[in-house]
């Protein structure tokens, strides 16, 4: 156990819908992370929070947002959503930005757009 | 692009032998280097990591081997155990990257009885 919590663990909508994924740090972290890993493919890094505030932005997508709240939890919300938008979607933390720290994985959100 | 490659999607290998699980990256400007372990159902876990100033670093059972010039890093498990059966995943960062690592698409390791 990572000490990462992401709810739901699935979700199932339609396509055109909205939804929020939720991730809650291990304690005491301060970074957030959030990936997208669909089929066959790597994890790809969507954005990053430190301390509430956006950090880094990678591969995200504009119907995607994200947010970190003053108890250090963070929600993805993703809208206007597309079958390809199908896919596992982690979060992960660290203690501190900057170099070389390691990151926690929760379990992830495995998402499906139908 | 895909930066960070690992061209076996999956490997089977026998219990008690070493198993070896390559990764070629793109990017000459990374400098650091992680495997990351997932079973089903959970999140990736972190397994070892090397930094480009070294070519070798070793945890246990685990070593990852980093060789600059050609690009290319490998993770060897001596011996491997049917419990390391999972997808490793090898992934990569770089100074002007931050915190942001760029993850390879993964190989499957079956060990077997």
């Amino acid at each position: 156990d990572s000490g990462v919590t992401q709810t739901p663990k699935h979700l199932i909508t339609a396509t055109g819908q909205r939804v929020t994924l939720r991730c809650s740090p291990r304690s005491g972290d301060l970074s957030v992370y959030w990936y997208q890993q669909s089929l066959d493919q790597g994890l790809q890094f969507l954005i990053q929070y430190y301390n509430g505030e956006e950090r880094a932005k990678g591969n995200i997508l504009e119907r995607f947002s994200a947010q970190q709240f003053p108890d250090l939890h963070s929600e993805l919300n993703l809208s206007s959503l597309e079958l390809g938008d199908s896919a596992l979607y982690f979060c992960a933390s660290s203690a501190r930005t900057g170099l070389y720290n390691e990151q926690f994985f929760g379990p992830g959100t495995r998402l499906t757009v139908l | 692009d895909q930066q960070v490659k690992q061209n076996s999607p999956s490997l089977s290998v026998q219990e008690g032998r070493i198993s070896i699980l390559n990764c070629d990256y793109t990017n000459s400007m990374f400098d650091y280097f992680l495997w990351y372990k997932k079973y089903p159902a959970e999140g990736p876990t972190f397994l070892i990591s090397i930094s480009s100033i070294k070519d070798k670093n070793e945890d246990g059972r685990f070593t990852v081997f980093l060789n600059k010039s050609a690009k290319h890093l490998s993770l060897h498990i001596v011996p491997s155990q049917p419990g390391d059966s999972a997808v490793y995943f090898c992934a990569a960062s770089a100074r002007n990257y931050g915190q942001n690592f760029v993850f390879g698409p993964g190989t499957r390791l079956s060990v077997l009885p």
